[in-house]
């Protein structure tokens, strides 16, 4: 069975503080795709990012990088120089290359970021 | 573009009713797809469609229908309300399957009495 662990449940930070938020996933298939979507406070899903299980190559977006290693399936998610915009809700999902398939998302990760 | 628009954006029911959410997006999505996020749980995918015509079930569809007779709707009936479809509704949209990425819409926050 596929299962997506968001292990931190909520985390604190001053702004500026780098942060990273982990992602553990497991699944047996090789062909999958891995996603993080925020949810600020005003309840929306944004999406921040896809990657599929070929593609190990870390990303960096601004403030925002992710390292996927296949290895510890693991999809970490780091903000660097964190600000008070970035406090929400962060999920990670994994989805199956099958028909029929459903994103199978963790549980999130609450993140506070004071000034 | 407007991307995926729900209404309504709050509604209450009393146990029993039925009622429509809302569902539309204006990208040419051929997939389109309905979850629900409740406290603990995560979000669970309720039905899903991979173009108009064509329908499925996800993970928990009791109590839900849905149809898609145009590429830009999909409505979320709820047949006869209970406390239990407490939740908020997500509909989201990707251009061509499951696996592309997903564009959620704004939610639906439905409470039932």
């Amino acid at each position: 069975a596929q299962k997506v662990t968001q292990a931190q449940t909520e985390i604190s930070v001053v702004e500026k503080e780098d942060v990273t938020l982990d992602c553990v996933y497991e699944t047996r298939d090789t062909t999958y795709y891995l996603f993080w979507y925020k949810q600020p406070p005003s309840g929306e899903l944004v999406f921040l990012i896809r990657r599929n299980s070929f593609d190990e190559q870390n990303e960096i977006s601004g403030r925002y990088s992710w390292n996927f290693q296949k290895s510890t399936s693991s999809f970490n998610f780091t903000i660097t120089a964190s600000q008070v915009v970035d406090s929400a809700v962060y999920f990670c999902a994994l989805i199956l290359n099958q028909a029929g398939t459903a994103l199978i998302f963790g549980k999130g990760t609450t993140l506070s970021v004071s000034s | 573009n407007a991307g995926v628009t729900q209404t309504p954006k709050f509604q209450v029911l009393k146990t029993g009713q039925s009622m429509t959410l809302q569902c539309a997006q204006d990208m040419n999505h051929e997939y389109m797809s309905w979850y629900r996020q409740d406290p603990g749980m995560g979000l669970r995918l309720i039905h899903y469609s991979v173009g108009a015509g064509i329908t499925d079930q996800g993970e928990v569809p009791n109590g839900y229908n849905v149809s898609r007779s145009t590429t830009e709707d999909f409505p979320l009936r709820l047949l006869s309300a209970a406390p239990s479809q407490t939740s908020v509704y997500f509909c989201a949209s990707s251009i061509g399957g499951a696996t592309d990425t997903q564009y959620f819409g704004p939610g639906t926050r439905l409470t039932v009495l």
